[in-house]
């Protein structure tokens, strides 16, 4: 079985261009999990997709960044315009559902961003 | 606020030795801990699940212990290898609105 996919695995962009990161969760699995992770750090989540809806963007830059799951399968998260600061790995994570017993993250290989 | 804290932040270790990894955690209500292993360039994968009632679980050479009346875990790593070198993250799931909380990890490199 598939893991979880993302693309580009790296991306260089200079500052105040657009990028867009796509993931593809594992088949049936309902949530989708973005989140960022900063070089010697742990992961600080985004946002969580239950299905094609949104439960918790809470942490999101809105003014830059936006993501979208329309048909609640494969996501895509956006950065316009990206700043310096936003030099980072994301990580797709996704699992059967968020209320499950266990909650394990299944967590794709991430996308590299590297803004100059 | 929940939080994850661990230690140490770095450890360098010879091959062969054993070592132990820190996670104390003020999340509330507690449902379980798990640690992910994280190798470079990678994504985290889980290693193990402690619950509310497990003291020590094992996974071939890694141990892992949970004291929920002092809020810390510890993951054992026996006789270390070469490929134990990653990152170790502790992630703490909350039964309120089944939220995560991520440590920022142990990073933990073995030499020969």
């Amino acid at each position: 079985e598939a893991g979880v996919v993302q693309s580009p695995r790296y991306k260089i962009i200079e500052k105040k261009q657009p990028v867009a990161f796509w993931c593809n969760p594992i088949s049936g699995h309902n949530t989708l999990y973005w989140y960022l992770q900063n070089l010697g750090q742990g992961p600080e989540l985004l946002i969580r997709y239950e299905n094609e809806e949104a439960v918790d963007d809470s942490q999101l830059p809105k003014d830059r960044f936006s993501a979208e799951r329309l048909k609640g399968v494969d996501s895509t998260l956006k950065i316009q315009p990206a700043e310096l600061g936003d030099s980072a790995v994301y990580l797709c994570a996704s699992s059967p559902y968020s209320g499950g017993a266990t909650g394990e993250l299944f967590f794709g290989e991430g996308s590299r961003l590297t803004v100059l | 606020k929940n939080q994850v804290e661990q230690s140490p932040q770095s450890l360098i270790i010879l091959e062969g030795k054993n070592c132990t990894l820190q996670c104390n955690y003020t999340v509330s209500p507690f449902s379980n801990l798990r640690w992910y292993k994280q190798d470079t360039g990678r994504g985290p994968v889980s290693l193990t699940i402690m619950t509310f009632s497990e003291n020590t679980k094992s996974n071939g050479r890694y141990t892992a212990t949970l004291d929920a009346d002092t809020k810390q875990s510890s993951l054992h790593i026996t006789a270390s290898q070469l490929s134990d070198s990653a990152s170790y993250i502790c992630v703490v799931r909350s039964n309120a609105g089944n939220m995560l909380t991520f440590g920022g990890g142990t990073r933990l490199m073995v030499k020969p």
